[in-house]
């Protein structure tokens, strides 16, 4: 069981919106604002899209945004396109130790 | 651009140890913090550890004392040593830049595989 908790599959028609969460504890998500969500095509390597629970690294598109509110964290994706079908990991530091979500499988419909 | 490929043996028989490299070219060892991630075939991602070019390492507590960790600056390379490996340890190893604040370049992985 991973330490994060991330719904399994989320899904969005071509420009709508969808929001990924992340839910941990006041150990990790809560307890730093050191998360970071990553990208990850099939066979691929995971791109990082988003650190420091908001910021975006230089090339990842503003369509790309993120928050946390307690011990949630949440990515969204706007205007989505079809090369955004990937799945998404976020990731927490939890004090000497990085944690991991199970993931979210994001389908462009 | 900094880049980072890791090598090794790609199948490890089981009770023994498994060794990976990774090369950092494109920027120094020096600047940053430097992970290993590794990921179960079909499974999702986990963090075994980061090494700072000093040497202080952390790593996850789920794999107890199996864990070392080293740098070489003058090549410009990083090191993960697990011992007494089982069939629970085959995944694509990653090698990556950063540590708990986010992984900013990561190579391009490499499958091991534990069998006899």
């Amino acid at each position: 069981q991973s330490a994060l908790t991330q719904p399994p599959s989320a899904s969005g028609s071509p420009g709508q919106s969808v929001t990924i969460s992340c839910t941990g504890t006041s150990s990790d998500v809560g307890g730093y604002n050191f998360v970071s969500w990553y990208q990850q095509h099939p066979g691929k390597a995971p791109k990082l899209v988003i650190y420091e629970v908001s910021k975006r690294p230089s090339g990842v598109p503003d369509r790309f945004s993120a928050s946390k509110s307690g011990n949630t964290a949440s990515l969204t994706v706007s205007g989505l396109q079809a090369e955004d079908e990937a799945d998404y990991y976020c990731s927490s530091y939890a004090g000497n130790n990085v944690v991991f979500g199970g993931g979210t499988k994001l389908t462009v419909l | 651009q900094v880049q980072l490929q890791e090598s090794g043996p790609g199948l490890v028989k089981p009770s023994e140890t498994l060794s990976l490299t990774c090369t950092v070219s494109g920027g120094s060892i020096t600047s940053d913090y430097w992970s290993w991630i590794r990921q179960p075939p079909g499974k999702g991602l986990e963090w075994i550890g980061y090494i700072y070019y000093s040497g202080t390492t952390n790593h996850n507590p789920s794999l107890k004392s199996r864990v070392t960790m080293s740098v070489d600056t003058s090549k410009n390379q990083f090191s993960l040593k697990l011992s007494s490996v089982t069939a629970a340890d085959t995944a694509v190893y990653y090698c990556a830049r950063g540590g708990g604040g986010g992984n900013s370049y990561w190579g391009q992985g490499t499958l091991v595989t534990v069998s006899s």
